[in-house]
């Protein structure tokens, strides 16, 4: 049983276009996360949320919208996409980010290409 | 804000030999957690060792040991009986106690398994 799942695994769009990519988590987490990993392999926070609410938004694009339409789910849309947006974005989850130990359960990771 | 620095890009052991992978960090927070995660080719992220700051002992999972020194802000990760399947990107990673901000990571290591 898959514990954080996305979709698609691989993605390939055009510069300027809009795409989403989904995340579940069947754990029963509060806490779900995007990270990005560039190209040199550097793993950054992007969002987190906490029962369908924003906790963090680092220094993003507003291109980048999360969408979390229960605390199950958090979508990552992108619009207007750019070059530089190519990179592997993964989702992960934790029990409650207030929680005495924070371990975070990490999707396979969606490899954005934008050509 | 936290940062974490692996200072070694690429490291090469023999197989069944033991291996050593450098982590420093730095933060302003009292307690926090230290992590060790695995990313194999398949681009999975795997926790492999977790440390409580609070904790003096140091955390050992099977072939896996750390040596957590606070002062220092040193968290090197020591592979016991290197096996291939051990051949991957290890991302030290650090998270302050109840914090949102999610997983602060350092820049990787490559690990190769010579056989």
């Amino acid at each position: 049983d898959t514990a954080v799942s996305q979709t698609p695994k691989y993605l390939v769009t055009q510069m300027g276009n809009d795409k989403s990519i989904k995340c579940e988590q069947n754990l029963g987490h509060d806490t779900m996360y995007w990270y990005k990993q560039d190209s040199k392999k550097f793993l950054k926070i992007m969002f987190s949320y906490n029962n369908k609410e924003l906790i963090i938004n680092e220094t993003v694009p507003n291109r980048f919208s999360p969408k979390s339409p229960d605390k199950a789910h958090l979508n990552l849309h992108i619009n207007s996409l750019e070059l530089g947006d190519s990179a592997v974005y993964f989702c992960a989850s934790s029990q409650d980010w207030t929680q005495q130990y924070n371990e975070q359960f990490f999707g396979p990771g969606t490899r954005l290409t934008v050509l | 804000a936290q940062t974490v620095t692996q200072s070694q890009p690429e490291m090469s052991v023999q197989e069944a030999e033991t291996v050593t992978l450098s982590c420093t960090y730095d933060t302003s927070e009292s307690d926090y957690y230290l992590f060790w995660y695995k990313q194999p080719p398949s681009r999975q992220m795997i926790l492999v060792i977790r440390q409580e700051a609070y904790k003096q002992q140091n955390a050992t999972e099977n072939r896996f040991s750390v040596n957590f020194q606070k002062a220092a802000k040193s968290f090197s990760l020591k592979i016991s009986d290197s096996q291939l399947g051990d051949a991957a990107m290890y991302f030290c990673a650090l998270i302050p106690r109840g914090g949102a901000d999610g997983l602060t990571f350092g820049k990787g290591t490559h690990l190769i398994i010579q056989p």
